[in-house]
């Protein structure tokens, strides 16, 4: 149990349009989920809490306005990239957990490159 | 403020011999701590936690942690390490107060055969 999983994997989009990435939980109600932005051999940041029905909360320094998240249900949250540039191009993962729980679970990843 | 601190970036480690990949913490309260495991273009697995009770926890794949409140600690074992280990191991920690996880920076176990 407590499957995540994310689509697209990867996606390459030329600067300046908006890319959409998916976040599921596949076999649990995910009452929060939480979206990350990994570099190459960095740890994961942190840029937002959504809760199910509210709107996310973003890290400091993370551009509401460009990295918009939806929580429309409790299976699913979606980030879209709003008018990417090339140092947008990174890891994405998102996580997901059950109310009353402490752990996360990850989905395997976005890898987005921006041309 | 809080941190989870991974003192070594890699540990290497002979196929067969124990393993250890550190992680201390500086986390107000009640900590709650775990460890992941993120192979290469991929997500990150959970391993195991400490929530409360037994500072000793066993988790997947023959890893385990053990607790040391008075070291904050939280250092993650295992008895003999396969080549398959080899991956980027990361620590996290929480508290009862926010939802939110600090990760460490990682550390990459290189286990050679």
């Amino acid at each position: 149990g407590a499957v995540v999983s994310q689509h697209p994997s990867w996606v390459i989009c030329k600067s300046g349009t908006s890319v959409k990435i998916e976040c599921r939980s596949l076999d649990f109600q995910a009452t929060t989920m939480f979206w990350y932005r990994q570099f190459p051999k960095q740890s994961l940041m942190l840029m937002a809490t959504s809760n199910e029905g509210s709107k996310a909360t973003y890290e400091q320094g993370v551009e509401k306005d460009k990295f918009l998240i939806n929580h429309a249900s409790l299976t699913l949250s979606t980030l879209t990239v709003t008018s990417a540039h090339p140092e947008d191009s990174s890891f994405y993962i998102c996580s997901a957990s059950r109310d009353g729980a402490y752990e996360q679970y990850f989905g395997p990843g976005t890898r987005l490159t921006v041309t | 403020a809080q941190s989870v601190a991974q003192p070594e970036d890699q540990v290497n480690v002979a196929e067969g011999n124990p393993l250890t990949v550190k992680c201390t913490y500086s986390v107000s309260g009640n900590p709650y701590l775990f460890w992941y495991v993120q192979y290469p273009n991929r997500g990150l697995q959970f391993l195991l936690k400490y929530i409360t009770g037994d500072n000793l926890v066993k988790g997947s794949y023959g890893f385990e942690a053990e607790f040391n409140k008075s070291q904050t600690s939280f250092h993650l074992k295992k008895p003999s390490a396969l080549v398959s280990d080899s991956a980027l191991y990361f620590c996290a920690g929480g508290t009862r107060n926010t939802d939110k996880l600090i990760f460490g920076t990682g550390t990459r176990l290189q286990v050679f055969p």
